[in-house]
């Protein structure tokens, strides 16, 4: 089945350093890629829409120069937590939509645990 | 504003049981409903899905009912094993502009004990 990947699984960073994550399609072509952060006892929240070669979409909320998004090719997608501070810890996941595929299959990754101190 | 609603209260059941988990929804008109299975410190897991014109889905031991009417989801595990523990979560595409992407509801946490 398709698999997505992310790196790192878990990172802790200082306040005001910034931390990038990267998300992996390991079989398959994905022109879009979902961002959500997860608080715990909390659900998903979609953070952004990452498309592959053009600007992501941010939902309401999200700051768009605080958390960049890069997606640059078919099968990766990063996102950057800009200066960091300690409420952005939170456990960060990424899914991916194969393009080839019907359009509600998404596959999610395992997930990166951000702390910030 | 768009809801999804699941017990947030734990599941407790005896391994054999059928467990049952909920998810309610309101202002959404979805055209499919899925189910994920969360493991802690995991990313989702698809399980099933559902689309607005179909009552009933079923997968091994899995079965979901969709009813639209209700705007409710029923989801349940029959002859559910210590494995089956884990958090399930409900989900509906969301209504925003990045297209396909989904909201969830905060899941229901779910505990076979042997």
């Amino acid at each position: 089945g398709a698999v997505v990947s992310q790196h790192p699984s878990w990172v802790i960073c200082k306040s005001g350093t910034s931390v990038k994550i990267e998300c992996r399609s390991l079989d398959f072509q994905a022109t879009t890629m979902f961002w959500y952060r997860q608080f715990p006892k909390q659900s998903l929240m979609l953070m952004a829409t990452s498309n592959e070669g053009s600007k992501a979409t941010y939902e309401q909320g999200v700051e768009k120069d605080k958390f960049l998004i890069n997606h640059a090719s078919l099968t990766l997608s990063t996102l950057t937590v800009t200066s960091a501070h300690p409420e952005d810890s939170s456990f960060y996941i990424c899914s991916a939509r194969d393009q080839t595929g019907r359009r509600y299959e998404q596959y999610f990754g395992p997930g990166t645990r951000l702390t910030v101190t | 504003s768009q809801k999804i609603e699941q017990n947030s209260e734990a599941l407790n059941i005896q391994e054999g049981k059928t467990a049952t988990l909920t998810c309610n929804y309101t202002n959404y008109s979805p055209a499919y409903l899925q189910w994920y299975r969360q493991d802690p410190g995991r990313g989702p897991v698809f399980l099933l899905l559902i689309r607005e014109n179909e009552k009933e889905k079923r997968k091994e031991r899995l079965k979901v009912t969709f009813d639209t009417t209700l705007k409710q989801s029923l989801f349940h595990i029959t002859a559910s094993q210590p494995a089956d523990s884990a958090t399930y979560l409900c989900a509906l595409d969301a209504d925003s502009n990045s297209g396909y992407a989904l909201n969830f509801g905060k899941g229901t946490s779910l505990l076979v004990t042997p």
